[in-house]
């Protein structure tokens, strides 16, 4: 139990489906992020949220969409999603986003078919 | 832009070998270097944190270095043990951007 859980671990979808992936941290953390991990490439950032509020959008396509209800979840709302979407991805949180380490959850195994 | 380059890309090792794993960085206004551990299909497991006014920490059989100066950052594994089979990745902090290396695959034979 690393303290940050995501669900599904595993997601098959149709590229015309709506779906959400879910990031739950019990750290008492203020900032939270999303990255993609494709095969054989490094992990990206996509987002940041610090104290329920995106500072980081990293040129992501708009076919992913995060929300941050609150400070212990957050959400990647997806639909229209291409193959290569495909990939490992995985949700972090810190106790501020400049300097303090860094924990990830173990990630949602996403195919888009 | 900031650039992470972890060398050498896989490495295969008998047991009981000390090993050196290399991380070098382009730009060395970072906050602090962070290395993570990744078994396959798995999440990140942080091991080691260092800040950017810090030269090394030590945690086991794990050390790491820090040469900011010079954006350089190694990982010293003491008496490997099959169990540390897995793809070591280092990451920089600059403001919300951590930023990753491509990892170094390691296998230890038994």
């Amino acid at each position: 139990e690393t303290g940050v859980t995501q669900t599904p671990r595993h997601l098959v979808m149709g590229m015309t489906n709506k779906k959400s992936l879910k990031c739950e941290q019990h750290l008492g953390h203020n900032a939270m992020y999303w990255y993609k991990q494709s095969a054989k490439k490094p992990l990206e950032l996509m987002f940041v949220y610090s104290l329920e509020e995106r500072v980081e959008n990293n040129s992501v396509p708009s076919r992913f969409s995060p929300e941050c209800p609150n400070s212990s979840h957050l959400f990647l709302h997806l639909h229209t999603l291409q193959p290569e979407d495909s990939a490992l991805y995985l949700c972090a949180s810190s106790q501020d986003r400049l300097n303090t380490e860094a924990f990830f959850g173990q990630g949602t195994r996403l195919t888009v078919v | 832009k900031q650039e992470v380059t972890q060398i050498p890309a896989a490495l295969s090792v008998p047991e009981g070998e000390n090993l050196v794993l290399n991380c070098s960085f382009t730009d060395s206004a970072i906050y602090n270097l962070q290395w993570f551990r990744q078994d396959p299909g798995k999440g990140l497991t942080s091991l080691l944190l260092i800040q950017s006014s810090q030269r090394e920490q030590t945690s086991g059989r794990l050390n790491a270095s820090l040469d900011k100066s010079s954006g350089r950052s190694t990982l010293y594994i003491a008496a490997s043990q099959p169990g540390d089979s897995a793809t070591y990745l280092c990451a920089v902090r600059r403001d919300n951007d951590m930023r990753f290396g491509a990892g170094t695959r390691l296998t230890v034979k038994p």
